[in-house]
């Protein structure tokens, strides 16, 4: 079973342009909602993170949107750039394990 | 030097082959996972340890089995590998604070193809 879906698969923006990544998920007792970007060739590495009693957490161009009621949340990158291309995962925590979304590949055109 | 190794970094081998694969930290952690990714499926958890004496099962153990050496060292272990066992495989290890916000690190990877 998905426990965390995100969507889209893929996504191409154009340089300066503003990405945005969603997911869902099922569990109300996760409580810890993760992004992870994995450059080609190495492994995923934190970028940012959120505890759902917040609704937005902004670390310079990187957002997260998350909406309690939803169960949803997203991450927004404000001006995209190609050093940004990456595959972005999704997750969610309950004190114990992460569970992963599938992943989108963003890429960022000059 | 990086704080999570694996080695190999690639492996080929054959059906039938057992293989292991490893993983060692110098970060200090008592958390450590092994995970495979597979194109459009993501990152799903094989087995998880919290520590030396702790190994758990994830979402997809089974044809697997993993060894906790000591607190920075864990392998994975495909006893009769397959064709569909053929993806790219982390290792991780996170620090737990008891606040629920751990961050996992990982290694850079093994990537396998089973003939």
């Amino acid at each position: 079973q998905q426990q965390v879906k995100q969507s889209p698969q893929s996504l191409i923006v154009q340089k300066g342009g503003i990405s945005i990544i969603n997911c869902a998920y099922e569990n109300t007792a996760f409580d810890y909602f993760p992004w992870y970007q994995q450059f080609p060739g190495k492994g995923p590495a934190l970028l940012i993170a959120i505890r759902p009693d917040v609704s937005e957490k902004k670390e310079g161009r990187f957002t997260i949107s998350f909406n309690k009621s939803a169960k949803q949340f997203s991450l927004h990158i404000m001006d995209s750039q190609p050093g940004d291309s990456a595959t972005y995962f999704c997750a969610a925590s309950r004190s114990d394990k992460l569970i992963f979304g599938t992943g989108t590949r963003l890429q960022v055109f000059p | 030097d990086a704080d999570v190794t694996q080695t190999p970094r690639n492996r080929i081998t054959k059906t039938g082959k057992r293989i292991m694969l490893e993983c060692s930290q110098t970060k200090g952690h008592d958390r450590m996972y092994w995970y495979r990714q597979d194109p459009g499926l993501g990152l799903r958890l094989i087995y998880y340890s919290f520590d030396v004496k702790d190994i758990n099962k994830g979402e997809i153990s089974d044809g697997y089995s993993v060894s906790r050496q000591a607190q920075a060292k864990f392998s994975l272990s495909l006893e009769s590998a397959i064709p569909n066992q053929t993806a790219l495989y982390f290792c991780a290890t996170s620090d737990y604070y008891g606040t629920g916000q751990e961050t996992q690190y990982f290694g850079p990877g093994t990537r396998l193809l089973v003939l």
